[in-house]
């Protein structure tokens, strides 16, 4: 089945820095690759997602990368703010392609 | 709009007692329904998913269970609590091409003592 790992499980950085998590996957097969922003006490939320026939997406200061033959995608934020500090996850979809298969997560603290 | 309802937010229950959280959309119809589970500070992991009334895949063997009496409508059980059951319980749905894209709930703090 999919296996996803996800670094770094954790990551600090000054406000304004830019920040990259990293994703592999293990099924070739997988063809969408969402990125979700969980916040204290909360469920995640979807922030971004990329298909295999694209190699980047952006929207505003984040971006997703992804190597379809390296297996592994990235999330980018630029320009970050102490509001971007939270746990991020990223997934793949399951061999079935009925669910999604988590990363173990990045906890990003954005200090000012 | 689609919106997702869980609850309790909170639960605390003694170690042997049973469970019963619920999980509802609204504004679709037949969406795939998920049950996730987050240990303090681990990743997300699928316990269960529905893709229909009645039908129920298990993807964790495990003290839960999990039912779909109504198209909207999952709910996990348990019929005596482990204090291992404790953690943070997501309930998702997804609905569109692929159905890959989950929207997820306020989640259920859970803890057994």
């Amino acid at each position: 089945g999919e296996n996803v790992e996800q670094h770094p499980s954790t990551l600090s950085v000054q406000e304004g820095d830019s920040a990259v998590i990293k994703c592999t996957y293990s099924d070739s097969a997988s063809n969408y690759f969402p990125w979700y922003k969980q916040e204290l006490g909360k469920g995640p939320q979807l922030i971004i997602d990329i298909r295999s026939n694209v190699g980047e997406k952006k929207d505003q200061r984040i971006a997703v990368t992804l190597n379809k033959t390296a297996k592994h995608f990235s999330l980018h934020i630029t320009e970050t703010q102490p509001e971007d500090s939270a746990v991020y996850f990223c997934a793949a979809p399951d061999q079935a392609g009925t669910a999604l298969i988590f990363g173990k997560g990045t906890t990003l603290s954005v200090s000012s | 709009s689609q919106t997702i309802h869980q609850w309790p937010a909170t639960l605390v229950q003694p170690v042997g007692s049973p469970l019963s959280l619920e999980c509802t959309v609204e504004g679709t119809s037949n969406p795939n329904l998920y049950w996730y589970r987050q240990a303090a500070g681990r990743g997300l992991q699928l316990l269960f998913y529905s893709v229909g009334i009645g039908q129920i895949s298990s993807e964790v063997p495990q003290n839960l269970s999990a039912s779909r009496p109504q198209d909207r409508q999952f709910i996990l059980s348990s019929k005596k609590l482990l204090l291992s059951d404790s953690g943070f319980y997501l309930c998702a749905w997804s609905v569109g091409q692929g159905r890959e894209k989950l929207f997820f709930g306020s989640g259920t703090q859970l803890s057994v003592l």
